[in-house]
């Protein structure tokens, strides 16, 4: 069974400041999403990365997938408040595959 | 831009009855999935669809079953709902091919009581 483990499970920061999430699996995956979800509603993607080493940038946000594609990390520079979530990374192993959903990180932005 | 609608975004029914809910997704994908989603538990697949009229068990397929007559509409069906079954409820679908990317409706919230 593919796990995706997130880290940390929740973050409460103040507005401005940095922060990073970790996604880790002992599995291979073909490409990895992020989502971020608003409460009450549904998750929407944010980015695809599918290359190992490769960075992708979203205004403030940066994505990183790792060397070996099983790790991933959203690195988040000077949080607004409206960058509060849920933001949940997602394996996928290619083709047919089923996707595989992280943990979860809560993230709360205080203003 | 891609859409994926929920019939209903709030819904309480009362244990035994049976449940509706229909999603719909204009961007003509072949992929259609249901989720659902718990504190703790994270999102669970319940079932999916590769193509009209065909249908995959996913993680949790009990008590739930689905329908994939044309193949914008995806519908889950509780065919008699407990208590258990009171979750926020997620459809997806995807375009065919390997990037795995998900498109979600807004998510309808079941409480059975």
């Amino acid at each position: 069974t593919q796990l995706l483990e997130q880290s940390p499970q929740f973050l409460s920061i103040q507005e401005g400041e940095n922060l990073t999430v970790y996604c880790n699996s002992s599995s291979v995956f073909s490409s990895l999403q992020w989502y971020r979800q608003e409460p009450g509603e549904g998750p929407v993607l944010l980015v695809t990365v599918v290359t190992g080493g490769e960075v992708k940038k979203l205004k403030r946000l940066t994505f990183q997938f790792g060397d070996a594609r099983k790790d991933s990390s959203l690195h988040i520079t000077a949080a607004q408040p409206g960058d509060t979530g849920l933001y949940l990374c997602a394996g996928h192993s290619g083709g047919y595959q089923k996707v595989t959903f992280g943990t979860g990180t809560k993230l709360q932005v205080i203003p | 831009d891609v859409k994926v609608t929920q019939s209903s975004r709030y819904l309480v029914k009362r244990t035994g009855e049976k449940v509706f809910l229909e999603c719909v997704q204009d961007m003509d994908h072949e992929n259609m999935f249901w989720y659902r989603q718990d504190p703790g538990l994270g999102l669970r697949l319940i079932y999916f669809s590769y193509d009209v009229k065909m249908k995959e068990k996913g993680d949790i397929p009990e008590g739930y079953s689905v329908s994939r007559e044309k193949k914008e509409r995806f519908s889950l069906i509780l065919e008699s709902a407990s208590t258990n079954q009171t979750s926020m409820y997620l459809c997806a679908s995807s375009l065919e091919g390997d990037t795995g990317e998900l498109f979600f409706g807004e998510g309808s919230r079941l409480t059975v009581l």
